[in-house]
C-alpha cells in the first residue's frame, strides 16, 4: 500500500517569488509520482509524472518536480509565481508493478500568491 | 477530444433520496476511475472499469453505492438512501490502459444532501 503526505496544508508566497511545495511518500514497492492543480470548482489537471528515467521532471506552467528515492520525496517547485498559480495542488503516488494506475492522494497543499 | 464529461455539475437532495451522476470518458479510453473528494481533503478512491468490467472497489464503497459501466463507455454513480455524509465532489476519471498512461479527470458532480 502507498500513502502521500504533503507536509504544508497553506503556502502564501507573494508574486514572482519562488515556491516549493513539499511531498513524502510511503510505499514498499516502486512508484509513480504526480502533481496535479485544481482551481476553484474544477477537476484536477496534471502538471507532471515521473515514471522513470531523470530524476527532474519539467512540467507545464514553468513547475517542475525532483524524485528523491532516499529520501522518498517529491517536492515540486517554480522559480517564480504568478498570481494565476493561486490553486490547490495534489501531489499523488500509484505503485508502478501494478496494472491498475489507481492515484493515492495527498490532503492538497493551497498555494495562495498575493500581489 | 472533449474531455472527461460529467453530469450534472451540481446536485442538492434531501436526505433518504436516491441520486444518479453520468461520466462520459475520453473516448479512446477504457479504463474508468470514481473518485470522491471531501472538503479539505485530496480526491479518494471509489472504484473502477477496464471496459465493462468492475475490477476493484474501495472499502468507501458501501452497499448504497453502486458503479455500471455496461457498454464499456460512460457510466454511472447511483447513491440509494443519500445520507449527509454523502456531501462531497464525485470525479470521474479514465486513461488508456498502460502503465504510467496519464489519468484525465472531469470536472466534478458536486452532491449536497440536506
Amino acid at each position: 500500500a502507498q500513502s502521500v503526505t504533503q507536509l504544508d496544508s497553506q503556502v502564501p508566497v507573494f508574486e514572482e517569488a519562488p515556491v516549493e511545495l513539499r511531498c513524502n511518500y510511503s510505499s514498499s514497492v516502486s512508484v509513480y509520482l504526480f502533481w496535479y492543480v485544481q482551481y476553484p470548482n474544477q477537476g484536477l489537471q496534471l502538471l507532471l509524472k515521473y515514471l522513470s528515467g531523470s530524476t527532474l521532471v519539467k512540467g507545464i506552467n514553468g513547475f517542475e518536480a525532483e524524485f528523491n528515492k532516499s529520501q522518498t520525496s517529491f517536492h515540486l517547485r517554480k522559480p517564480s509565481v504568478h498570481i494565476s498559480d493561486t490553486a490547490e495542488y495534489f501531489c499523488a503516488v500509484s505503485g508502478a508493478g501494478g496494472s491498475q494506475g489507481n492515484l493515492i492522494f495527498g490532503k492538497g497543499t493551497k498555494l495562495s500568491v498575493k500581489p | 477530444d472533449t474531455g472527461v464529461s460529467q453530469d450534472p455539475r451540481h446536485k442538492i437532495t434531501k436526505r433518504g433520496q436516491n441520486v444518479t451522476f453520468r461520466c462520459d470518458p475520453i473516448s479512446e479510453h477504457n479504463r474508468l476511475y470514481w473518485y470522491r473528494q471531501t472538503l479539505g481533503q485530496g480526491p479518494e478512491f471509489l472504484t473502477y472499469f477496464q471496459n465493462e468490467a468492475q475490477l476493484e472497489k474501495s472499502r468507501l464503497l458501501s452497499d448504497r453505492f453502486s458503479a455500471e459501466r455496461p457498454k464499456g463507455s460512460f457510466s454511472t454513480l447511483e447513491i440509494q438512501r443519500t445520507e449527509q455524509g454523502d456531501s462531497a465532489m464525485y470525479l470521474c476519471a479514465s486513461r488508456e490502459q498502460g502503465r504510467g498512461n496519464t489519468i484525465y479527470f472531469g470536472e466534478g458532480s458536486w452532491l449536497t444532501v440536506v
